[in-house]
């Protein structure tokens, strides 16, 4: 079946560091992939996705790239900022269902 | 634009009580979905509605129902609450066009307490 498998946290790095959380998935085909983040006290939004393998999304100095080679769509950013802690969600759409699936979370602290 | 509507914000209850929680979007979506979250666990959905007039079972449906009262409005209903059920429930909405799946827009939650 589908799945999603994201780092475990907490993530905890130091304001301008480098940030990489990985993400790999389990699907046949070519899945829609998504990272959403939660701020603490909020819902989840979407922060990027990419619907097709070599795909990059980006927002807000945030970026993954599909690769479908290595089934993987990690998370990076070159310089972090103390208001990026929040939890980060890697989610899989695949055509064959009707939901999307979820990793289980990376919780991303950082310190001043 | 209010995007997906969840009330209550906060809700305290006694063992056995029940209770429905409401959602509403306004973005004219099909598909709309009701997921827990607890700590440690990330999200796990409850039900969905992949559009009015159908609902199916998630992951974790035991102990809650559901009601797409219209294409706008998705309700989640327990019965007969337990303390397993204190959690934060999410309502999120979105829009399936073939592969071309639009993001799912969520609420702010509701944090449910049980007794």
């Amino acid at each position: 079946g589908n799945s999603v498998t994201q780092m475990e946290g907490p993530v905890t790095l130091s304001e301008e560091a480098f940030l990489t959380i990985n993400c790999t998935y389990t699907a046949t085909g070519y899945p829609s992939l998504f990272w959403y983040v939660q701020y603490p006290g909020e819902g989840l939004q979407l922060l990027l996705k990419a619907t097709k393998a070599d795909d990059k999304g980006s927002n807000k100095g945030f970026e993954a790239t599909y690769r479908k080679e290595t089934t993987s769509f990690h998370l990076e950013k070159g310089s972090v900022q103390v208001s990026d802690s929040a939890v980060y969600f890697c989610a899989l759409w695949h055509s064959s269902a009707s939901k999307i699936i979820f990793g289980s979370g990376t919780r991303l602290s950082i310190r001043p | 634009n209010a995007g997906v509507t969840q009330t209550p914000k906060f809700q305290v209850l006694k063992t056995g009580q029940s209770m429905t929680l409401q959602c509403a979007q306004d973005m004219n979506h099909n598909s709309m979905y009701w997921y827990r979250q607890d700590p440690g666990m990330g999200l796990r959905l409850i039900y969905y509605s992949a559009s009015e007039g159908t609902t199916d079972k998630g992951e974790v449906p035991n102990g809650y129902n559901v009601s797409r009262l219209n294409k706008r409005e998705f309700s989640l209903r327990l019965e007969s609450a337990a303390p397993s059920q204190t959690s934060v429930y999410f309502c999120a909405s979105s829009e399936f066009e073939g592969r071309n799946n639009q993001p799912q827009h969520f609420g702010d939650g509701t944090r449910l307490s049980i007794l």
